[in-house]
């Protein structure tokens, strides 16, 4: 089967802590993408990657990084400089910027 | 100013009426226009793809693209209670940014 994997689907997070949250796809996709949405609210990008070993912040990259060493995989590391990092983050990847997104099931990262 | 602007919600309409959703973007380089429904604690499922201006229809669905103002729209017809969640407009040429989404809701 063909798609997006993220995980874990639930993650949480100490104050101070570093999490990874990992996105894995299987659809030759060339870019990728991070996204968070917060509760009543649209998506914000992250950081997005067209190409292997390169990518670009998104609107709301502080406080995160990425990196892309392989096609199939974008993880996103949220730093404890992310003061708020409580969201639902979801991954997704198209063949190009200009065809549609698929994404995965999401991961929800809470704070204790 | 955002790079990809929704209509304001909640939309309310009845069951079996015609639910309109307005979206307006700033990049007239854009490229290519998207429709996503999402349904709660859910991912993102597109529903329509539109790349060149006009009408696009699918099943109870239409999409229309003006590039010349800047405006997608979607209308779903004959609306269902399945119908009932947020939509969100997304937006590509070099990366795919989203409007902030409208939550409809089908009254049975």
């Amino acid at each position: 089967d063909g798609g997006i994997t993220q995980s874990p689907k639930y993650l949480f997070r100490k104050e101070g802590q570093n999490v990874t949250l990992s996105c894995e796809q299987n659809l030759n996709h060339d870019a990728m993408y991070w996204y968070r949405q917060d509760p009543g609210q649209g998506l914000r990008l992250i950081y997005y990657s067209q190409i292997v070993n390169d990518f670009q912040k998104g609107d709301i990259a502080e406080g995160y990084s990425v990196s892309r060493e392989k096609k199939e995989s974008f993880p996103l590391t949220v730093t404890s400089a992310q003061k708020n990092p409580t969201a639902f983050y979801l991954c997704a990847s198209t063949m190009d910027s200009n065809t549609e997104a698929f994404f995965g099931q999401g991961t929800r990262l809470t704070v204790v | 100013q955002k790079e990809v602007e929704q209509n304001s919600g909640p939309l309310s309409v009845p069951e079996g009426a015609i639910a309109s959703l307005n979206c307006t973007y700033s990049d007239r380089g854009s490229q290519s226009f998207f429709w996503y429904r999402q349904y709660s604690g859910k991912s993102p499922e597109l529903i329509m793809s539109i790349y060149s201006n006009g009408d696009k229809e699918d099943g109870r669905f239409t999409a229309q693209l003006n590039k010349a103002s800047q405006y997608v729209s979607l209308l779903i017809r004959d609306s269902q209670p399945s119908d009932s969640a947020t939509y969100l407009c997304a937006v590509g040429r070099y990366k795919l940014s989203f409007g902030a989404g409208t939550t409809v809701t089908v009254r049975a």
